[in-house]
C-alpha cells in the first residue's frame, strides 16, 4: 500500500463549480495536512496547512482532515480558470521531511 | 508568505559539466533546506536536507558525490550538479521553513535542467 494516494486526474470543471480534491494515507504518524497549489514549470505554492481533524477555511479554499478515515480534502468554492494547476497534498511527520502525493491536475474551464 | 528565491530558473549544459543552483531564503533565516526532484507529472522526491554549517543528509539512491550540496549560511544553500548526463535532466526545487518543525515549508521556483 503506498503512503499516500492521490488521483492524477486531470479534473476538467466549468467555471464557478465546487471542486473537491482528495487523498488518503496510511501512515498514523503524519502530524500535519498540507495542500500546496504548483503552476506549469513553477514550485509549489502553500495554500494551507492544517494539524487538526476539522474543517479549515481560508477564502474559497477549505482544508478537511479526517484522521481516524485517514483522509484530507480540499475544497475550492466558485472555481476560476486561474486555478488550473496541480494540487499537491502533503504530510509532514516528526522527521521534518514532506511526502507529497502525486499531484491532481485540474482545468477549469470559461 | 516567506520569499524563497532559486536561481538560475532554467539551464542548459553539455554532458560532463558541472551546473550549479542556489537556493536562497529572502526575508527569514534558514538551517534547514531541503532539495527536490520532480520528474514531469510526477511528485516531489527528496534527494537531501541540507543543513547549515554541517555535511547535508542523502536519501536513499541519491549519489552525494554526484548532488554536492553546500549550506555556506542561513540564507544560502547550494546543489551543484556533477558530470551531468542527460538523465539528470529534471526539474530541482528547494524548499526552506521557517519553523523548527518545518511546517509552512516555502519552496523556490525550480530550476528546469537540461543536459545535451
Amino acid at each position: 500500500q503506498k503512503e499516500v494516494e492521490q488521483d492524477p486526474g486531470p479534473l476538467s470543471v466549468p467555471e464557478g463549480a465546487i471542486v473537491s480534491l482528495n487523498c488518503t494515507y496510511s501512515n498514523s504518524a503524519f502530524q500535519y495536512f498540507m495542500w500546496y497549489r504548483q503552476y506549469s514549470r513553477k514550485g509549489p505554492e502553500l495554500l494551507m496547512y492544517t494539524y487538526s481533524s476539522g474543517n479549515k477555511e481560508d477564502g474559497r479554499f477549505t482544508a478537511q482532515v479526517d484522521k481516524s478515515s485517514k483522509y484530507i480534502s480540499l475544497f475550492i468554492r466558485d472555481s476560476q480558470p486561474s486555478d488550473s494547476a496541480t494540487y499537491l497534498c502533503a504530510f509532514l511527520s516528526g522527521t521534518y521531511k514532506y511526502i507529497f502525493g502525486t499531484g491532481t491536475r485540474l482545468k477549469v474551464l470559461a | 508568505g516567506a520569499v524563497v528565491s532559486q536561481h538560475p530558473s532554467w539551464v542548459i549544459c553539455k554532458s560532463g559539466t558541472s551546473v550549479k543552483i542556489e537556493c536562497r531564503s529572502l526575508d527569514f533565516q534558514a538551517t534547514t533546506m531541503f532539495w527536490y526532484r520532480q520528474f514531469p507529472k510526477q511528485s516531489l522526491m527528496l534527494m537531501a536536507t541540507s543543513n547549515e554549517g554541517s555535511k547535508a543528509t542523502y536519501e536513499q539512491g541519491v549519489e552525494k558525490d554526484k548532488f554536492l550540496i553546500n549550506h555556506a549560511s542561513l540564507t544560502l544553500s547550494t546543489l551543484t550538479v556533477t558530470s551531468a548526463h542527460p538523465e539528470d535532466s529534471s526539474f530541482y526545487i528547494c524548499s526552506a521553513g521557517q519553523s523548527f518543525m518545518n511546517t509552512e515549508a516555502f519552496f523556490g521556483q525550480g530550476t528546469r535542467l537540461t543536459v545535451v
